[in-house]
């Protein structure tokens, strides 16, 4: 159960969009819509804003997105913000009861 | 309001024992899997095991089985992470986290999240 693959940083200038992309396998990714994202701040903990591949948790502005084809999964997010700078892991099920979370990406806002 | 309140830091020596705690409220304990989490200083997040605060039915992660074990207390709404034997690699911030928007036979993704427990481990 290999960790998912995500580049290690990303950056944008405000009002732009960037997109992060997280690749797994046909058993994890690939198998099953159930890709979440969270945001972690530092010194935080993490904070669910995408889950089942597209949905928003209530309170998640729609300036996040989620999308996924074949064994990858992406994160979209326009209009950057100052306070998205931030940490990024995308996680999925790999079946019977287990999850695998992406190495992370750290975003910033130029 | 969902809460997930985990007991205070720990600082233990190599080959202690240890057992960490995560409280929930504002829902009905036994409804939602829990999970556990671990971020090693300056690394990403490494899911560990997850348990069914109901029937204690267990799953761990191929990197953690056998190394560390959970449980609940159902009387108490408490989920647990034991090690019997520390190793300094143990250091790291060990979170707990409810699952959610679960489905037949899909226990749903970590939603909410616990404000986490730094482990430190040094002789």
């Amino acid at each position: 159960q290999s960790a998912l693959t995500q580049p290690r940083s990303v950056s944008g200038s405000p009002g732009q969009s960037v997109t992060i992309s997280c690749t797994g396998t046909s058993s994890d990714v690939g198998g099953y819509n159930y890709v979440s994202w969270y945001q972690q701040h530092p010194g935080k903990a993490p904070k669910l804003i995408i889950y089942d591949v597209t949905r928003w948790p209530s309170g998640v502005p729609d300036r996040f997105s989620g999308s996924k084809s074949g064994n990858t999964a992406s994160l979209t997010i326009s209009g950057l913000q100052a306070e998205d700078e931030a940490d990024y892991y995308c996680c999925s099920y790999a079946g019977t009861y287990t999850w695998v979370f992406g190495g992370g990406t750290k975003l910033t806002v130029l | 309001e969902v809460q997930l309140v985990q007991s205070g830091a720990e600082v233990r020596k190599p080959g202690e024992s240890l057992k960490i705690s995560c409280k929930g409220s504002g829902y009905v304990f036994t409804s939602y899997w829990i999970g556990w989490v671990r971020q090693m200083p300056g690394k990403g997040l490494e899911w560990m095991a997850i348990i069914n605060p109901r029937d204690s039915d267990s799953t761990y992660s191929p990197s953690f089985q056998g190394q560390v074990t959970i449980s609940v207390d159902k009387s108490f709404s408490t989920a647990y992470l034991q090690w019997s034997s520390l190793t300094a690699t143990d250091t790291a911030m060990y979170y707990c986290v409810r699952h959610g928007y679960y489905s037949a036979g899909y226990p749903g993704t970590p939603v909410y999240w616990g404000q986490g427990t730094p482990v430190t481990v040094s002789s």
